[in-house]
């Protein structure tokens, strides 16, 4: 089992949806949580840190769940330059490893 | 950008050769961490330096060596090429080795193994 699992998509949504991202990681011990946008052929960049009590960046919410070990994104009123990879990440293993998701993929459509 | 930067951007060698990366981290921060994204899947962990030390290795083996420099910069080496080493490898900086700190990421090495 992989440590930090995401739903491969793709997700091809039309301008102006909504689309929710999930993920689970398997470490109870994690103590950071990230998503991150990667576009192709390009470096991953961070788009913003999860916290337990949820927070919210413009049209971007993502929620953590530490019982269930599972956290989410939901981005509102989707622009075409939302169409990329996010990338699920973890942190909480000696020497600051992040511990990436296989990625998720957006294709926001006109 | 970052400030984080790699070289050379793409590299073509065969198997059994050896190759050298290198990544300057940015200015301020001590801590290089090194990772390999294969073609579909997320970036995962080689290993880490902080301070000119290695700081944690992920599950690479040891043909895959780093240094890192008074400077920070760093460099990662493998030896005895395979086919699957054929991947995107990405250097990240940190201010510090503390999970807090976040991970910035250079644009990446694209490495070819035929």
């Amino acid at each position: 089992r992989k440590e930090v699992e995401q739903d491969p998509g793709p997700f091809n949504v039309p301008e102006g949806a909504t689309v929710a991202f999930n993920c689970t990681y398997s470490n109870s011990a994690s103590q950071s949580f990230f998503w991150y946008r990667q576009d192709c052929r390009k470096e991953p960049k961070l788009l913003m840190s999860v916290y337990s009590s949820g927070n919210e960046d413009g049209r971007f919410t993502a929620q953590l769940n530490r019982a269930s070990q599972y956290i989410s994104l939901l981005i509102r009123d989707s622009k075409l330059s939302d169409s990329a990879t996010y990338l699920c990440v973890v942190n909480g293993n000696a020497g600051n490893m992040l511990t990436f998701g296989g990625g998720t993929r957006l294709m926001v459509k006109p | 950008e970052t400030g984080v930067t790699q070289s050379p951007t793409h590299l073509i060698k065969t198997r059994g050769q050896q190759v050298t990366l290198r990544c300057s981290s940015q200015s301020g921060h001590n801590t290089v961490s090194w990772y390999q994204q294969a073609l579909g899947q997320g970036p995962q962990f080689i290993f880490q330096y902080y301070r000119e030390e290695e700081n944690g290795r992920g599950n690479f083996p040891p043909r895959f060596s780093g240094l890192q420099f008074p400077n920070y910069s760093s460099e990662l080496n493998v030896n005895a090429l395979e086919l699957d080493d054929s991947a995107l490898y990405l250097c990240a900086s940190s201010l510090t080795g503390r999970l807090t700190d976040t991970q910035y990421f250079g644009p990446g090495t694209r490495l070819t193994v035929l």
